[in-house]
């Protein structure tokens, strides 16, 4: 079984700080994890994902995340928020031979001029 | 590379009816799902194929939900007859199916039961 947890349903933050949101997952398995974000009326797009090898990892518009097994975490961050990063973020984890993938009930971002 | 198509995008229909929604994935792609996403939640799997068997529909309410995946390609999913909780988006996603791959959205079709 697999499931995540994100901490916080609403991050709001001022343009040029730092962004932190938090997931934790539970996995059987080695897992894979992934950001997405949603933004109003879209699909999900993927930010970035983690399979094996360098546990930092980058994605598309400044965000990285590091995953850290022995905190079950991955957390998502960017050093400076810019208000087109506004939008939901989903984590979710992969795993398992039929790789299911599970998401978190997501974070909302606001970012404030 | 063409993204996945989903339609119709908007669909407004009273309880007790049926409704049908499409899904045509990435030309190649093993693994279809479906998820429901309801206001201010995270995406529900509903069911996962697999080429076209099903490898997880734990979640999917089969009172009244039916999905099929056809020569294992476009994929449609029904609900018969709806209810007001069924309003939601419903995003199809798919992908290689090979390991270490994400999976990659459509738009959603969003479902208002009156």
């Amino acid at each position: 079984a697999q499931s995540v947890t994100q901490l916080g349903s609403h991050v709001s933050v001022s343009e040029g700080a730092l962004v932190l949101l938090r997931c934790n997952y539970s996995s059987s398995v080695p897992p894979y994890l992934f950001w997405y974000v949603q933004y109003p009326n879209q699909g999900l797009q993927l930010l970035l994902k983690y399979t094996t090898g360098a546990t930092l990892v980058k994605g598309i518009n400044g965000f990285e995340a590091e995953f850290k097994k022995s905190e079950t975490s991955f957390h998502l961050t960017k050093p400076s928020a810019h208000m087109s990063d506004a939008a939901e973020y989903f984590c979710a984890v992969s795993g398992g031979s039929n790789y299911k993938l599970t998401f978190g009930k997501g974070t909302l971002l606001t970012v404030n001029p | 590379e063409a993204g996945v198509a989903q339609s119709p995008r908007y669909k407004i229909i009273e309880k007790r009816q049926s409704v049908a929604f499409w899904c045509n994935p990435i030309s190649g792609h093993a693994t279809l799902y479906w998820y429901q996403q309801i206001l201010g939640q995270g995406p529900k799997l509903l069911i996962q194929f697999q080429n076209n068997g099903v490898v997880d529909d734990s979640q999917l309410p089969k009172d009244r939900f039916s999905a099929e995946r056809l020569k294992g390609v476009d994929s449609t999913l029904k609900i018969q007859p709806a209810k007001l909780e069924d309003s939601a988006v419903y995003l199809c996603a798919s992908s290689s199916g090979m390991v270490n791959t994400e999976a990659f959205f459509g738009q959603g079709t969003r479902l208002t039961v009156v």
